[in-house]
C-alpha cells in the first residue's frame, strides 16, 4: 500500500502568511492526488484535484503543485476562515489512504 | 444537487454488526466512471479510508479492514450499505460516504457524517 507522508503535522501562522504544506508517497503516484480541508465538526471539502486543479468554488490562494512523489498545497495569504485541518491523499490505484493531516493554527 | 447522507445506529455494543446506509441524490451509482467510498475518523484522529464500490459493482477494501467489511449498493433505491463486523469500542468514529468521480480523480462530495459509538 502506498503511504503518504505529510508534513507539518501541526502549523502555527498568522493571517496574511504564506503556507505550504508537503505530502510525499511512498512510491510515485503522478499527479493523482486531492488536497481536502476540514473544520472542526464538518465533513472534508475538495480544494485540488490532480495535484494542481482547482475545485469550482475554491479561493484562489489556493493552489497545489507537484508530481510524482512529492507534493505541495500552498496558501498565498492565509485568511481566517482557513484555519483548518488539510488533507492529501493519492488516487494511483484502487486501494486508497489520507495523509496524517496537517492543522492550521493561529498564531 | 448531489447530496449524501449516512445513516445507522448511533450506539452499537463490542462484538456486533454495523451496518450503515448511504442514500445519494443528484446522481447514479450505475453511472460510468463513479464510485461511492466510506471513510472513518476518530474523535481527534485523522481520516482512514475504509473501502469503496464502483458504478460496475466493483469493490476494493482497506488491507488492514478487509476481513471484516461488506460495502454493497442497491441502485434502484439509491443506496450504499456499509456493514462492518465485530465492532469494537476503537472502530467509535464519525463514518463518512462521499462520491468519487473519475474525471476529478477525487472525492467531491461528501455526506455530512454519522457517529457511531461501540460501547457496552
Amino acid at each position: 500500500d502506498i503511504q503518504m507522508t505529510q508534513s507539518p503535522s501541526t502549523l502555527s501562522a498568522s493571517v496574511g502568511d504564506r503556507v505550504t504544506i508537503t505530502c510525499r508517497a511512498s512510491q510515485t503516484i503522478g499527479s493523482w492526488l486531492a488536497w481536502y480541508q476540514q473544520k472542526p465538526g464538518k465533513a472534508p471539502n475538495l480544494l485540488i484535484y490532480k495535484a494542481s486543479s482547482l475545485e469550482s468554488g475554491v479561493p484562489s490562494r489556493f493552489s497545489g503543485s507537484g508530481s510524482g512523489t512529492e507534493f505541495t498545497l500552498t496558501i498565498s495569504s492565509l485568511q481566517p476562515d482557513d484555519f483548518a485541518t488539510y488533507y492529501c491523499q493519492p488516487y494511483n490505484n484502487y486501494f486508497w489512504t489520507f495523509g496524517q493531516g496537517t492543522k492550521v493554527e493561529i498564531k | 444537487q448531489v447530496t449524501l447522507r449516512e445513516s445507522g445506529p448511533a450506539l452499537v455494543k463490542p462484538t456486533q454488526t454495523l451496518t450503515l446506509t448511504c442514500t445519494i441524490s443528484g446522481f447514479s451509482l450505475s453511472t460510468s466512471g463513479i464510485c461511492v467510498t466510506w471513510i472513518r475518523q476518530p474523535p481527534g484522529k485523522a481520516l482512514e479510508w475504509l473501502g469503496r464500490i464502483d458504478w460496475d459493482d466493483d469493490k476494493y477494501y482497506s488491507t488492514s479492514l478487509k476481513s471484516r467489511l461488506t460495502i454493497s449498493k442497491d441502485t434502484s433505491k439509491n443506496q450504499v450499505v456499509l456493514t462492518m463486523t465485530d465492532m469494537d469500542p476503537v472502530d467509535t468514529a464519525t463514518y463518512y460516504c462521499a462520491r468519487y468521480r473519475t474525471i476529478k480523480e477525487s472525492l467531491d462530495v461528501w455526506g455530512q457524517g454519522t457517529t457511531v459509538t461501540v460501547t457496552s
